[in-house]
Parts: C-alpha cells; structure tokens; sequence
C-alpha cells in the first residue's frame, strides 16, 4: 500500500482558511488521493477524492500537485465543527483503506 | 442523503460471551468491510466482503470472527468467545465498487467493550 504522511497536528482560527497538506511521494499512475475525518466517537466521514484535477465539493476543496507526489485539504472558512483528525488515503483499487494516524486539526474560537 | 447504519451503538459483554454487531450498508453498494479502531489507536481494516464470500480479510480477522449477509440488506460481524483485546470500536463501511475512485462509506459505529 502507498503511504502518505501528514503533520502530527495543525491549529486554525475559526472561519479562517485551513491548508492540510498530505505528501505521496510513491504514488502510482492508478491511485486515487482519498481523504476523510474523523470527529471524536465517530466513524470516518468522507470528505473528497481526487486523481489529477483539482476538486472542489461542499465540504472541501482539494488541490492536486502537478506531479502528484503531494496534495493539499483545503477547508474554507474553518469552524469548531471541522475540529477532527483528517486523514489522506491512496487507493489503488483494492479492497481496503489504509489508514494512518492523520492530522488532528484544531479549530480556535 | 443515504447512509451505513449500525447497531448497536454500544455493547458491553463478559468475557467468551459471542457478540453479533449488526450493519445495514447503503442499499446499491455491493462491497462491504468491517473495521476496527481500538480507543487511541488506528482505524484497521479487518475483513471485505462481495457476492457472499470474503474478497480478503487482515491477520486481526482471525477464525474467531466471522462475517455474514444473512439477507438482502444486513451485514454482519460475530465474535465468536470475546476477548478483552477485542475492546474497541467496529465500523461497518460499503462502497459501489472496487474501483480506486469509488468511494468507502462507513457507518457510526458499534463500541463493543469486554469485561
């Protein structure tokens, strides 16, 4: 399985911008650039996916290196909703995720 | 919007006791997987499922576990004699496919604790 890395932890202010980077420096042509978070006591939510282009959804944008050896989460307008660990997945087609231990974002009032 | 719904939400039971945790995938996914995530701990895979049958299973996935749909909308795990290291968190997730652009989606949840 490819693997990412994330930093350990970030911290926003609330309703500011959040750039969550993710680094994939041995991704593949076929692998897609998943992330999810994860709120305390809850199941991991989906957030975006990406494989070239950048993405925008409601919830995220995802913005998508040229080289793809790294990508960036980014939320909007951060708020105290969006404090959770996220985490950047490959997925090369088979039948699991693989998680690693993500970046806890804290959000700031 | 649909969703993977869960039950229990929370089960405590004695030790060697069998469990059932019990899962209802989104209804036009035809791949589901169990995980689980030991409080601080990591979320792990343990087991995928399609067309009856177990597509892979992680080491976790031991014979004491078992997976099952017992009818056209449920997805099941049991636990056959719980242990105390089997304290944890159990996601049931279901997705459309296996393709890398089909997205994983997982329900809330069941804690299972072992006393």
């Amino acid at each position: 399985d490819a693997k990412t890395t994330q930093p350990n932890s970030m911290e926003s202010n609330e309703e500011e911008p959040v750039h969550l980077p993710c680094n994939h420096s041995t991704i593949s042509g076929t692998d897609y650039i998943h992330w999810y978070r994860q709120l305390p006591s809850q199941g991991p939510e989906y957030v975006i996916h990406g494989l070239t282009s950048n993405v925008n959804n409601r919830m995220a944008s995802l913005a998508i290196a040229e080289d793809r050896k790294s990508s960036t989460l980014i939320l909007h307008r951060a708020t105290l909703r969006d404090a959770a660990v996220y985490y950047c997945i490959l997925r090369d087609g088979g039948n699991k995720l693989v998680f690693g231990a993500g970046t806890i974002l804290r959000v700031k009032s | 919007e649909p969703e993977v719904t869960q039950t229990p939400s929370h089960q405590v039971t004695q030790m060697g006791q069998e469990v059932i945790l019990r899962c209802v995938p989104i209804s036009n996914h035809l791949y589901f997987y169990w995980y689980r995530q030991i409080l601080g701990q990591k979320v792990e895979f343990l087991v995928s499922f399609y067309n009856n049958e177990i597509s892979e299973k992680s080491e976790i996935f031991d014979d004491q576990f078992s997976v099952e749909r017992p009818d056209g909308s449920n997805f099941t795990l049991k636990i056959r004699s719980t242990k105390l290291e089997d304290s944890a968190m159990y996601f049931c997730a279901s997705s459309v496919g296996l393709n890398s652009g089909n997205t994983i989606y997982f329900g809330e949840g069941s804690w299972l604790t072992v006393v």
